[in-house]
């Protein structure tokens, strides 16, 4: 079945540095989904890629759409405190979500 | 105020009782799931179902499951035949038909069996 790989599994920056959280797939995507969990909470949709090459950016957020569907990344510049949590990729559609095991977003005051 | 509501939010159990966790959602979605987490882990399919009376099999369907009488409702059952059932369970919802599948989660069981 497919599988997603995400990496790092945790990462530590200084508030203020860049974050990037890779994401890759066994199989080629429809699409893919980025999630954001807090500490405590439960998963928070963040945007969705659908197109080969596809960029899209929220604010500190940018998100990347490999050019053969198969990878991902979410950049978050200038970290600041309320950007602690987990991000997490997802693919798939109607018939579920295959999750990455999502990445620690954990920020050094 | 629409949204996906779990209940409870914390679930103790003793080991080989079967227990019932609750999602009821008022989106008006057609299609419903169930996500197991562990510790510091991923998501992963349990059940899903695209419409009223109908569900499938997720990734790991294997001692739980599920009903869907109601399109608001879909609960899911943790049986005895569940091997390791202490995790986090949430349930998520999202529109069939439309181009985007984004999920909506509601905010979790917390399911500690002793």
């Amino acid at each position: 079945g497919q599988q997603v790989m995400q990496i790092p599994q945790y990462q530590h920056v200084q508030e203020g540095e860049d974050f990037t959280t890779y994401c890759n797939s066994s199989t080629t995507l429809s699409n893919i989904q980025w999630y954001k969990q807090r500490p405590g909470g439960h998963p928070v949709f963040l945007i969705q890629l659908v197109k080969s090459g596809e960029v899209k950016k929220q604010k500190r957020l940018t998100f990347q759409f490999g050019e053969a569907k198969k990878n991902s990344s979410l950049h978050i510049t200038a970290t600041q405190t309320t950007d602690v949590g987990t991000y997490f990729c997802a693919g798939g559609g109607a018939d579920g979500l295959t999750f990455g095991k999502g990445t620690h977003l954990i920020i050094q005051p | 105020d629409g949204g996906i509501t779990q209940s409870p939010k914390y679930l103790f159990r003793k080991e080989g009782q079967n227990v019932t966790l609750s999602c009821e959602q008022n989106l008006n979605h057609d299609a419903m799931y169930w996500y197991r987490q562990d510790p510091g882990q991923g998501l992963r399919l349990i059940y899903y179902s695209q419409i009223v009376n109908d569900f499938q099999k997720g990734d790991i369907a294997e001692g739980y499951s599920v009903s869907r009488e109601k399109k608001e409702s879909f609960p899911l059952t943790v049986t005895s035949a569940q091997k390791n059932p202490t995790a986090f369970y949430l349930c998520a919802s999202s529109r069939e038909g439309a181009q985007y599948y984004e999920q909506y989660f509601g905010p979790g069981t917390r399911l500690t069996v002793t």
